[in-house]
């Protein structure tokens, strides 16, 4: 079975910094670009980032850009997002997906709350 | 950016109804194009891909057109599991969403 798996979210301060992971099973990790997408509270979907297959390549929202980090390591099957400077408004829960027309499967998600 | 705006917002409908959901980008995307259905705490799942593919597994009742800039998806014949936020994706120049379509019971 096909399933992705997030973790690391949780309650940070403004300007705080926090990882998210997201374990892959059942699918050849490697052979796919993967993508996180967020969504806030009550809101639509927004896409985050995504990395190519072996990492060369890797996207932002502009929103993002010089404050989150999107990396994978293929032997653990994993994706990571590494979020600094983090903001109220990056308050949202956060979704790995497999990117390969269309996003499909998708984690279970993992809530990032950014309050003092 | 590429700008995708759905119409409507909300929709009222009965179980049975033909339902039709668009999707505007503010430029071309060819035909990179997908369609999501999300129910309230669960993550979204793929209806359609390359606008009008349907994902494996998906009822036959839902159905994706168009290229280019306007891209329509249809559920011919709505069903008690259809009740649920629906989404389009472009991936043509990066990823935006629309602001999706709510599907309500009339």
């Amino acid at each position: 079975e096909v399933q992705l798996v997030e973790s690391g979210g949780g309650l940070v301060q403004p300007g705080g910094s926090l990882r998210l992971s997201c374990a892959a099973s059942g699918i050849t990790f490697s052979s796919y670009w993967m993508s996180w997408v967020r969504q806030a509270p009550g809101k639509g979907l927004e896409w985050v980032a995504n990395i190519k297959q072996d990492g060369s390549e890797k996207y932002y929202v502009d929103s993002v850009k010089g404050r989150f980090t999107i990396s994978r390591d293929n032997a653990k099957n994993s994706l990571y997002l590494q979020m600094n400077s983090l903001r109220a408004e990056d308050t949202a829960v956060y979704y790995c997906a497999r990117d390969s027309s269309g996003y499909e499967p998708w984690g279970q998600g993992t809530l990032v709350t950014v309050s003092s | 950016d590429i700008q995708m705006t759905q119409s409507p917002s909300t929709l009222s409908a009965s179980v049975g109804d033909r339902v039709t959901i668009t999707c505007r980008a503010s430029q071309s995307i060819s035909s990179c194009l997908a369609w999501y259905q999300q129910k309230p705490g669960k993550a979204p799942k793929l209806l359609i891909y390359d606008a009008s593919s349907l994902e494996s597994g998906v009822p036959s009742r839902f159905s994706g057109s168009g290229s280019g800039t306007e891209f329509t998806l249809t559920i011919s014949s709505l069903q008690p599991d259809d009740f649920a936020t629906y989404y389009c994706q472009q991936c043509n120049s990066y990823s935006t969403f629309g602001q999706g379509t709510k599907v309500e019971i009339k």
